[in-house]
């Protein structure tokens, strides 16, 4: 299957500092592309979906300036966790699918572990 | 909308037992239904989906599931389990309605006895 990785895979940061992730889909072009959430024990909650090239879609009760996502070529994703306080702290996994349908496979991320001091 | 239920938070199971995994969705029309596995260090791996047509899919390391309509399920099964089948099971349901985004339901943790 197609892989996707994500950078870094753990990170530490203190409280009101920003945190980048990134989601790369390394060997097909990703139309579309996904950000969970996955609290300690708990399912994947959809953050926001984000097209190439154009603005992403928050999902209700996310806050779109405190988590900052930029689509800005096929094969890149960044998540950017702005002021990071230890609520932020969680478990945030990408996903990459070729194009915009739901019979289109989507292909995940190993995820990445934030801890907000 | 959408929602995706798995009634089994943690199941265990011995090697070489069999292993069903419950899903219930709740969707007016047929939804697009997935199975993934979660294991530490790695993404999640789709395990079979069902889009329509044959009602029993198959799926890779030997897992199946079977749609059942009337019943609004999706279960999971693998006829014997083995050690490295220990992971985290999530079942998932798209719609285009739903803007083909997936809903996961809570996930069920199998662990594996020797």
């Amino acid at each position: 299957g197609a892989v996707v990785s994500q950078h870094p895979s753990r990170v530490i940061c203190k409280s009101g500092t920003s945190v980048k992730i990134e989601c790369r889909s390394l060997d097909f072009q990703a139309t579309t592309m996904f950000w969970y959430r996955q609290f300690p024990k708990q399912s994947l909650m959809l953050m926001a979906t984000s097209n190439e090239g154009s603005k992403a879609t928050y999902e209700q009760g996310v806050e779109k300036d405190k988590f900052l996502i930029n689509h800005a070529s096929l094969t890149l994703s960044t998540l950017t966790v702005t002021s990071a306080h230890p609520e932020d702290s969680s478990f945030y996994i990408c996903s990459a699918r070729r194009g915009g349908g739901i019979t289109d496979t989507q292909y995940f991320g190993p995820g990445t572990r934030l801890t907000v001091l | 909308a959408q929602s995706v239920t798995q009634p089994d938070i943690h199941i265990t199971v011995s090697e070489g037992a069999s292993l069903e995994l419950r899903c219930n969705y709740s969707y007016g029309a047929t939804p697009y239904l997935f199975w993934y596995v979660q294991s530490p260090g790695q993404g999640l791996q789709l395990l079979l989906k069902y889009f329509s047509g044959d009602t029993l899919v198959q799926g890779i390391k030997g897992f199946e599931a079977e749609f059942k309509r009337s019943q609004s399920s999706f279960n999971l099964r693998k006829p014997s389990v083995h050690w490295s089948d220990a992971a985290e099971y999530f079942c998932a349901v798209g719609t285009k309605a739903a803007g083909n985004k997936l809903t996961f339901g809570g996930g069920t943790r199998v662990l594996v006895k020797p």
